[in-house]
């Protein structure tokens, strides 16, 4: 099983601050390698698969990069809405398999 | 506008069994791989179960293999999840999911881009 380790945990940024979220693979997942953005009570939104393609209405200010084992995920400018949990996720390797997480709080 | 909705969902004791239903709405299952994905209370997405477009290719999480059974009815637009022997450790709200792009040969499905609400399962005494 393909493990996904995010970092870090917890981010504390102010808005429009820049968010830096990483994920990194336990093997290569060439570029199979989604973000999800998920907030409480509602189901995770897809912002990225394939490493960059961004998914449908997703703002110019998330960006998504990355191959292999290490992945970015970055927002430029944090707007009030983005405070959020992060998941990244490969389809690699069944069983597809989700990090653990990062939990972007207001400062 | 893309839609999933589930039903299903309740509380069973363990050992119980139930069938969670997702039915698409805006577009057609029959092209797309389709998902089960569930999330525990406080916890991090797990991904159960995909199936391909056609319904040929499917795949189960270790956690819940031979006791959960993907599947679809493409003329119903509509997915399934069989679970038969839950046990207290299935309880989480499962969401089915859709893929993000077309099926074609050779693809293998795992990036869900539309959601369903969720349906909260509940495995207890």
């Amino acid at each position: 099983e393909i493990v996904l380790t995010q970092s870090p945990a917890t981010l504390s940024l102010s808005p429009g601050d820049r968010a830096t979220l990483s994920c990194r693979a336990s093997q290569s997942v060439n570029t199979y390698l989604a973000w999800y953005q998920q907030k409480p009570g509602q189901a995770p939104r897809l912002l990225f698969y394939d490493a960059s393609n961004r998914a449908s209405d997703i703002p110019a200010r998330f960006s998504g990069s990355g191959s292999g084992t290490d992945f970015t995920l970055t927002i430029s400018g944090l707007e009030p809405e983005d405070f959020a949990f992060y998941y990244c996720q490969q389809r690699s390797n069944w069983p597809l398999t989700f990090g653990g997480g990062t939990r972007v709080e207001i400062k | 506008e893309v839609q999933l909705v589930e039903s299903g969902g309740g509380l069973v004791q363990p050992g119980g069994s139930l069938r969670l239903s997702c039915v698409g709405y805006g577009f057609s299952i029959s092209d797309f791989w389709m998902h089960w994905v569930r999330q525990s209370p406080g916890k991090g997405p797990v991904w159960v179960s995909r199936i391909k477009s056609d319904g040929t290719i499917t795949s189960i999480a270790d956690s819940v293999k031979g006791r959960f059974t993907i599947s679809r009815d493409n003329a119903k637009n509509t997915l399934f999840l069989q679970m038969n022997g839950l046990r207290v450790e299935d309880t989480a709200v499962y969401y089915c999911a859709r893929e993000v792009r077309y099926d074609s040969r050779n693809y293998y499905g795992g990036a869900a881009a539309y959601w369903g609400q969720g349906t909260l399962v509940t495995v207890s005494s």
